[in-house]
């Protein structure tokens, strides 16, 4: 069964460092999002794509975040100067098959995640 | 603001009971409702899609009901398995066009043998 591919599963990172979290959703999938999880709290949405645009961002995604979708099949995640409350699991998630009916059209499929620490 | 809301925060039964796991949310505006599974440590597995016209869907042992203008959500769990156990999330899609989900703090359910 085709799945989202997430790499690195634990990225350790000194604070102010660039890190790229990478994913590659399923084939294909049209929509791509990223949230993210801090321990013991909920899953909180990051941003969307679609179109090779950003379709929505949250709060949380400001100008230290960035994301691309630099080939037909990766789609990352960048933060530029990582914080000590920026360690979380992030998880890519990919939705939209073109030939799908309504339905599973909508159904966003996980990642297994990247733990991110920040030191 | 969409706030989604889930109760109990953890559930313990033993093998074998029904249980009904409730999800509710503030704005009836919602696109869909998706349940979701997560296993320690792991991603989120997606178990059932109610679209917002939709009053309820089923998968095996597994239906979820969906009650709009009431903002509430009901996942029902029949005859329960230890391989159960793990954490139960719902997520509402709001209606704009990008998909984007609005989780409840999650469920952690544990079926002891």
């Amino acid at each position: 069964e085709p799945e989202v591919t997430q790499t690195p599963s634990h990225q350790v990172t000194q604070m102010g460092q660039e890190v790229i979290l990478r994913c590659v959703p399923i084939s294909n999938h049209l929509y791509f999002y990223w949230y993210r999880q801090i321990l013991g709290q909920k899953v909180e949405f990051l941003v969307s794509f679609y179109n090779n645009e950003i379709s929505e961002k949250s709060e949380i995604f400001d100008d230290q975040f960035s994301v691309e979708r630099p080939d037909g099949s990766n789609f990352t995640l960048k933060i530029r100067s990582t914080k000590l409350e920026d360690s979380a699991m992030y998880f890519c998630a990919s939705s939209g098959p073109r030939d799908a009916q309504s339905l599973a059209k909508n159904i966003q499929y996980f990642g297994a995640g990247t733990r991110l620490s920040v030191l | 603001k969409q706030e989604v809301t889930q109760i109990p925060a953890a559930l313990s039964v033993p093998e074998g009971e029904n249980l009904v796991l409730n999800c509710s949310f503030t704005d009836s505006a919602i696109y869909n409702l998706q349940w979701f599974r997560q296993d320690p440590g792991k991603g989120l597995t997606s178990l059932l899609l109610i679209q917002s016209s939709q009053r309820e869907q089923t998968s095996g042992r597994l239906n979820a009901s969906l009650d709009k203008s009431s903002g509430r959500s009901t996942l029902y769990i029949a005859a329960s398995q230890p391989g159960d156990s793990a954490t139960y999330l719902c997520a509402v899609r709001t209606p704009s066009n990008t998909g984007k989900l609005i989780f409840g703090q999650g469920t952690t359910l544990q079926v002891k043998p």
